[in-house]
């Protein structure tokens, strides 16, 4: 079946700017996840959705940053007043439980 | 927080010889995660460990956890070209069952 989706896979816009990243999770997925790659690191947790709700955002590094899952399903990460230090691949991810998570292609956020 | 570590970070091998890429976590793990991502991929699920002392094998690779729960190892007997990428160890942390906590990773290059 289809997996996680994400768009843009890539994203170019100047420093200040307004930026949302979406993620399609997996059909029938409950749980949703937002991790922020690095060049020559490894994902680091941004956000976690049960259904709905965020059920843990500490890993989101400032008030720029916030996440919605309005029906449960779909998710867009948000981020305001873009700096270049945000520059990374975004990964979402979604699981069925709290198990096996699946990640998307990722979008490649680059701010200039 | 937990901190995830592994090392070798870079790894080049000749086809056909043996990898080893080792995790260690700061904090006792209640399971541990590999991924695999290959370049320009994205992190796909290997396997994940939950008993101590617990040992898994896929074909030629060999997942072992620690008997403290704390490190882990993934060994790949005879390597092939298809076997080049990023490996990551990952845990949950704080004794979340959601939050992944990434190692750096370990990127294997093999040599034709």
């Amino acid at each position: 079946g289809a997996g996680v989706s994400q768009t843009p896979s890539n994203k170019v816009t100047e420093k200040g700017k307004y930026v949302e990243l979406r993620c399609d999770p997996i059909s029938g997925h409950t749980a949703l996840y937002w991790y922020r790659q690095s060049l020559g690191q490894g994902p680091e947790f941004l956000i976690y959705f049960q259904g709905t709700g965020a059920a843990d955002d500490s890993g989101l590094p400032n008030d720029r940053f916030f996440a919605v899952r309005p029906e449960g399903s779909v998710s867009t990460l948000k981020i305001q007043r873009t700096e270049r230090g945000d520059s990374a691949v975004y990964l979402c991810a979604s699981s069925a439980s709290t198990d096996t998570q699946y990640f998307g292609p990722g979008t490649r956020l680059t701010v200039l | 927080g937990q901190q995830v570590m592994q090392i070798p970070q870079y790894q080049h091998v000749q086809e056909g010889e043996d990898f080893t890429t080792y995790c260690n976590s700061s904090t006792t793990l209640s399971n541990i995660q590999w991924y695999k991502q290959r370049p320009g991929g994205h992190p796909v699920f290997l396997i994940q460990l939950v008993k101590s002392g617990e040992v898994k094998k896929q074909k030629r690779l060999t997942f072992q956890f620690g008997e403290a729960k704390k490190n882990s190892s993934l060994h790949i007997t005879a390597t092939q070209t298809t076997d080049v990428g990023t490996y990551f160890c990952a845990g949950h942390s704080g004794g979340s069952n959601y939050k992944l906590t990434f190692g750096k990773g370990t990127l294997l290059t093999v040599n034709p």
